[in-house]
């Protein structure tokens, strides 16, 4: 059952262009996240926001801003695309960023974005 | 750091085979491990998640045993099915993960024929 909602499925861009994509988690979690899947399926952390705070921050070009209205929703947005943004961007959720261990994360589908 | 190795990039067997999964991690803190599985078009979900408390987990017929003393958390299943077929994902986390920022294996697509 999907509870981790992410909007469009796919997007295809032309180089230089801006894309915002959208994430809603229906599971009353704290914590939200972005992660970057390339063709090879390597999975890599982009951000994690705890109750629309900023927490982790890694290492991505500027261009990639995400933003957060309320707990529930995190977007992402890319400012100009470049080719090697092609991937699928995955919106994650968990109950909180801390705990007695590590928390399980709760995946959308993705958002698969074609950079021409 | 934090680092997973996982081995065997592409599995493929026939229904009813044995599944073995290399995986080993480092860390010096109390380690969290996952098994995360990734079905064609998707997202990663969880498969299951064993710590320190619970060595060993078990689920959908596939189990992984945390070996402290080796540092591995191998997934292994009986007899796969075609439905198994997917990508599978070691992932290590510990307290030192500020933000809950877990570390992922390179992922082994397994491919089983009818």
């Amino acid at each position: 059952e999907t509870a981790v909602f992410q909007t469009p499925n796919y997007h295809v861009t032309q180089v230089g262009n801006e894309v915002s994509f959208n994430c809603k988690q229906t599971l009353g979690h704290d914590t939200m996240y972005w992660y970057k899947q390339d063709s090879k399926k390597l999975l890599k952390i982009m951000f994690s926001y705890n109750n629309k705070q900023l927490i982790v921050n890694e290492t991505v070009p500027r261009r990639f801003s995400p933003q957060s209205s309320d707990k529930a929703h995190l977007n992402l947005r890319i400012k100009s695309v470049e080719p090697e943004d092609s991937a699928v961007y995955l919106c994650a959720s968990s109950a909180r960023d801390w705990g007695p261990g590590a928390e399980t994360l709760y995946f959308g589908s993705g958002t698969r974005l074609t950079v021409l | 750091g934090d680092s997973v190795t996982q081995m065997q990039g592409q599995v493929t067997l026939s229904e009813d085979d044995f599944l073995f999964i290399n995986c080993t991690y480092s860390t010096t803190w109390y380690p969290t491990l996952f098994w995360y599985v990734q079905y064609p078009g998707e997202g990663p979900q969880l498969l299951l998640k064993v710590t320190t408390a619970n060595n060993k987990g078990i689920s959908r017929g596939f189990e992984a045993t945390y070996d402290k003393g080796t540092t591995s958390f191998h997934l292994q299943k009986a007899s796969v099915q075609e439905s198994d077929s997917a990508v599978y994902y070691c992932v290590l986390g510990d307290l030192s993960s500020a933000g809950n920022k877990l570390t992922f294996g390179i992922g082994t697509r397994v491919l089983v024929r009818p």
